[in-house]
């Protein structure tokens, strides 16, 4: 079957510009997640959804950022005004139901904001 | 306050041989544990798991091994094949109440397989 897929694969803004980053999780997976990974590090948690739900945005780091997952399936995270500093790989996984459970994630998106 | 800490940036070990990653944690709330491998260009993949109420896990060639006591776990890859080079990182998921979700990531074991 088919495996969490993003889009797009690359992005390169300009600073101020708003972006839309795009996920396509495992179908039937019901938890969905956005992590950041900047260079160097390992990847970050950015918030979680179950179903159509933000569970937790703890992970957002401010109000730039802001994610979708109207229809429990795709969701769309949003950045606002970017900034140089947000240039990273995004990351989404998805997993069966949450909890203790495997996340699985996609090929990542990698955002340059010059 | 890095939360999982991976302390060796890298690894090189001969084909055939064992390899050893491993890892710290400072949260006593994390209960499940895993591994993840990365190659450059790509997303994280999954690799094993271990929950906390086990101290070894195994799966083919690669097996974790978890002490709660020294918060410490490892990865065992033998025999090391050159195709297991890659970004290895350790994951911990805390138990909040049961509604686990977010993974704690370390920042990674470049592992490279000498021929």
């Amino acid at each position: 079957g088919a495996g969490v897929s993003q889009t797009p694969s690359n992005k390169v803004t300009e600073k101020g510009k708003y972006v839309e980053l795009r996920c396509d999780p495992i179908s039937g997976h019901t938890a969905l997640y956005w992590y950041r990974q900047s260079l160097g590090q390992g990847p970050e948690f950015l918030i979680y959804f179950q179903g159509t739900g933000a569970a937790d945005d703890s992970g957002l780091p401010n109000d730039r950022f802001f994610a979708v997952r109207p229809e429990g399936s795709v969701s769309t995270l949003k950045i606002q005004r970017t900034e140089r500093g947000d240039s990273a790989v995004y990351l989404c996984a998805s997993s069966q139901n949450g909890g203790s459970e495997t996340q699985y994630f996609g090929p990542g998106t990698r955002l340059l904001v010059l | 306050d890095q939360q999982v800490k991976q302390n060796s940036p890298s690894l090189s070990v001969q084909e055939g041989r064992i390899s050893i990653l491993n890892c710290d944690y400072t949260n006593s709330m994390f209960d499940y544990f895993l591994w993840y491998k990365k190659y450059p260009a790509e997303g994280p993949t999954f690799l094993i798991s271990i929950s906390s109420i086990k101290d070894k896990n195994e799966d083919g060639r690669f097996t974790v091994f978890l002490n709660k006591s020294a918060k410490h776990l490892s990865l065992h890859i033998v025999p090391s094949q050159p195709g297991d080079s890659a970004v290895y990182f350790c994951a911990a998921s805390p138990n909040y109440g049961g509604a686990t979700n977010k993974l704690i990531f370390g920042t990674g074991t470049l592992l490279a397989v000498q021929p």
